[in-house]
């Protein structure tokens, strides 16, 4: 994943509205990804994820799409919440033949107004 | 199920010294992973541990290490600390089978280590 340092790219939607954060990975061996929410204080929290041999993946308010063709992810949220603020990361897994490793996109902030 | 936990939580260090943080993982998981996050270089893999064996390991130098308990309870360690090691260090746990079905790693709180 690539570093964006001190200043996250943000992403400002009103409350109700849907959100879209994008993601490019890196290794089109990768196999698994996943999408992480942190919050201030916190540790990234699942939110979904999905498996290199689907395109989409739908969870409560959030759908995640993959296109290994470009190597592009998105994570899309309905109806975002003030709750929904937070900075969003992207990962993918793609380590060992054995094993769990990620490696993270550099993150969204997003920023819900009320 | 209790969550991933780390201690400390907050931590200060200085130049020189080394430190060890501690992470127990969702009970049953037998897989601990470390990560550092850096407002430079974003959430950045350490190293995964499974069954008492390293089984991953990032681009650290060795200063870094780690090791695993019969438990699954997890150390890692920074000898001689630099001022660039100030991170938030994070532990997630799953339950350690692995490819060929790739787990969701689970994270701990943190613990924010900061370096004079």
């Amino acid at each position: 994943g690539e570093s964006v340092g001190l200043h996250l790219p943000t992403l400002s939607v009103q409350e109700g509205d849907n959100s879209i954060i994008n993601c490019a990975y890196s290794n089109s061996a990768s196999d698994y990804f996943i999408w992480y929410k942190q919050e201030s204080g916190k540790g990234p929290q699942f939110i979904i994820d999905i498996r290199s041999n689907m395109d989409k993946r739908q969870g409560q308010r959030v759908t995640v799409l993959l296109n290994k063709t470009v190597k592009h992810l998105s994570l899309q949220i309905a109806a975002t919440q003030p709750g929904d603020s937070a900075v969003y990361f992207c990962a993918e897994n793609w380590g060992a033949p054995a094993g769990n490793k990620l490696t993270f996109g550099g993150g969204t902030r997003v920023l819900v107004k009320p | 199920k209790a969550g991933v936990t780390q201690t400390p939580r907050y931590l200060i260090k200085t130049r020189g010294q080394q430190v060890t943080l501690s992470c127990s993982p969702i009970s049953g998981h037998r897989s601990v992973s470390w990560y550092q996050q850096t407002p430079g270089q974003g959430l950045q893999f350490l190293f995964e541990y499974f069954s008492e064996t390293q089984r991953n390991k990032g681009n650290f130098p060795g200063r870094f290490s780690g090791r695993q308990f019969s438990n699954s309870r997890s150390e890692m360690n920074v000898s001689t600390l630099e001022l660039g090691d100030s991170a938030l260090y994070l532990c997630a746990s799953t339950p350690g089978e692995g490819a060929p079905i790739r787990e969701t790693q689970y994270f701990g709180p943190g613990t924010r280590l900061l370096v004079l």
